[in-house]
């Protein structure tokens, strides 16, 4: 299985501001990583993912970036606003697998 | 669409009693599984399904059993509850996984707790 760490466990931003949160996995072969966003009381759901042969992925103020050398991908989210917080989960399969590993989770949250 | 349903939202069971957690999904999604959450942890995989007749175990099998005898059903059964299996119950589904990894349907959850 993966080994998944993310970082940080808190993040606390501005309105408006930008946030980021990053992800290191184990499996050098893995070749998947999807973000999954947590509302209080609702399961988990995907935001964004990307493959391993894309280095960037954006979907208006969501982006993903990979470094597969380093064996890290991040979530950034620019122009936050109050409906962005929340716990975010970085969830990479082992190679070819459908299992996801969880990180521990981050919690975001913007303040007005 | 409903999606993936689970029932019930809300359970509490005493130490030692059984009880079947219900998950569906009416994608027909070939992978199914199931995670528990605890407070501060990410989720955790106990059992998954490839498809109707198979089934094999995640990372936190033990006190679980699950059967899949139909592509849209994937009952959990907890066999003799225990106060460690007080958790958050999540049911997934997706398409089955080939090179390019595919998004996982969310059930809203089973809150149980055993006392």
């Amino acid at each position: 299985g993966e080994n998944v760490e993310q970082h940080p466990s808190t993040l606390s931003v501005q309105e408006g501001d930008s946030a980021v949160i990053k992800c290191t996995y184990s499996d050098s072969a893995s070749n998947y990583f999807p973000w999954y966003k947590q509302e209080l009381g609702k399961g988990p759901q995907l935001i964004i993912d990307i493959r391993s042969n894309v280095g960037e992925k954006k979907d208006q103020r969501i982006a993903v970036t990979l470094n597969k050398t380093a064996k890290h991908f991040s979530l950034h989210i620019t122009e936050t606003q109050p409906e962005d917080s929340a716990v975010y989960f970085c969830a990479p399969p082992a190679a070819g697998a459908n299992n996801l590993f969880f990180g521990t989770g981050t919690r975001l949250t913007v303040i007005p | 669409n409903a999606g993936v349903t689970q029932t019930p939202k809300f359970q509490v069971l005493k130490t030692g009693q059984s009880m079947t957690l219900q998950c569906a999904q009416d994608m027909n999604h070939e992978y199914m599984s199931w995670y528990r959450q605890d407070p501060g942890m990410g989720l955790r995989l106990i059992h998954y399904s490839v498809g109707a007749g198979i089934t094999d175990q995640g990372e936190v099998p033990n006190g679980y059993n699950v059967s899949r005898s139909t592509t849209e059903d994937f009952p959990l059964r907890l066999l003799s509850a225990a106060p460690s299996q007080t958790s958050v119950y999540f049911c997934a589904s997706s398409r089955l996984q080939d090179a390019q990894g595919y998004e996982q349907y969310f059930g809203p959850g089973t809150r149980l707790t055993v006392t």
